[in-house]
């Protein structure tokens, strides 16, 4: 089945520091990837859509520069939060389809990320 | 994607059967309706998705009735590890996965021995 690989599992970093995250599909092509935050005890929240070759799509409310986007390759999505923020600490989550197969999204494992 | 309800938290035993309903009163002709599965800290994992009667695969069965208005995911024989939050999301596959989904709340589903 599709697998979405997400790298670091956890973080943490000092305030003001930039953190990159990233999300490889390991076994197919994915021309568009997802991520989303989740809070402690809180349901998911659609951050951004990855579009590869092209800029990101932003959630409403979600500074994009901010949390950088970058979709290089049809396997690759990096999440790069910048100037981090102890509010900024939560459990980050990319996801994936593959197009023309779809079957449900792939998730990717998650990234803790505490800010300091 | 349609709005959906389902309940917050539900209890049962191991080796019970559990029924999780969800409604989704507006759901669209295009809409099918998907289930995931998720463990603290971890992403959400595909568990089953159907658009009407009945779907089973190896872990779970998905019943819609007639008017597509609600869904149950049917967990059959729950263990301990089956402790876990569930998402119940409609919506149009047209997109064929380049739309983000929206997710509810879900159901804290705690199994005990």
């Amino acid at each position: 089945g599709a697998v979405v690989s997400q790298h670091p599992s956890w973080v943490i970093c000092k305030s003001g520091t930039s953190v990159k995250i990233e999300c490889r599909s390991l076994d197919f092509q994915a021309t568009t990837m997802f991520w989303y935050r989740q809070f402690p005890k809180q349901s998911l929240m659609l951050m951004a859509t990855s579009n590869e070759g092209s800029k990101a799509t932003y959630e409403q409310g979600v500074e994009k520069d901010k949390f950088l986007i970058n979709h290089a390759s049809l396997t690759l999505s990096t999440l790069t939060v910048t100037s981090a923020h102890p509010e900024d600490s939560s459990f980050y989550i990319c996801s994936a389809a593959q197009v023309g197969n779809y079957y449900g999204y792939t998730f990717g494992s998650g990234t803790r990320l505490t800010v300091v | 994607l349609a709005k959906t309800t389902q309940p917050i938290s539900m209890d049962s035993y191991e080796g019970q059967e559990v029924n999780i309903t969800c409604s989704h009163n507006n759901i669209a002709t295009n809409d099918y309706i998907t289930w995931y599965q998720q463990f603290p800290s971890q992403g959400p994992r595909f568990i089953i998705q159907g658009y009407k009667t009945k779907v089973t695969n190896e872990v779970a069965s998905l019943f819609i009735p007639a008017d597509r208005k609600s869904s149950t995911l049917s967990l059959p024989r729950v263990s301990l590890s089956d402790t876990a939050v569930y998402y119940c999301l409609v919506g149009d596959l047209s997109g064929g996965g380049a739309d983000g989904l929206t997710f509810g709340k879900g159901t804290h589903l705690i199994i005990q021995p």
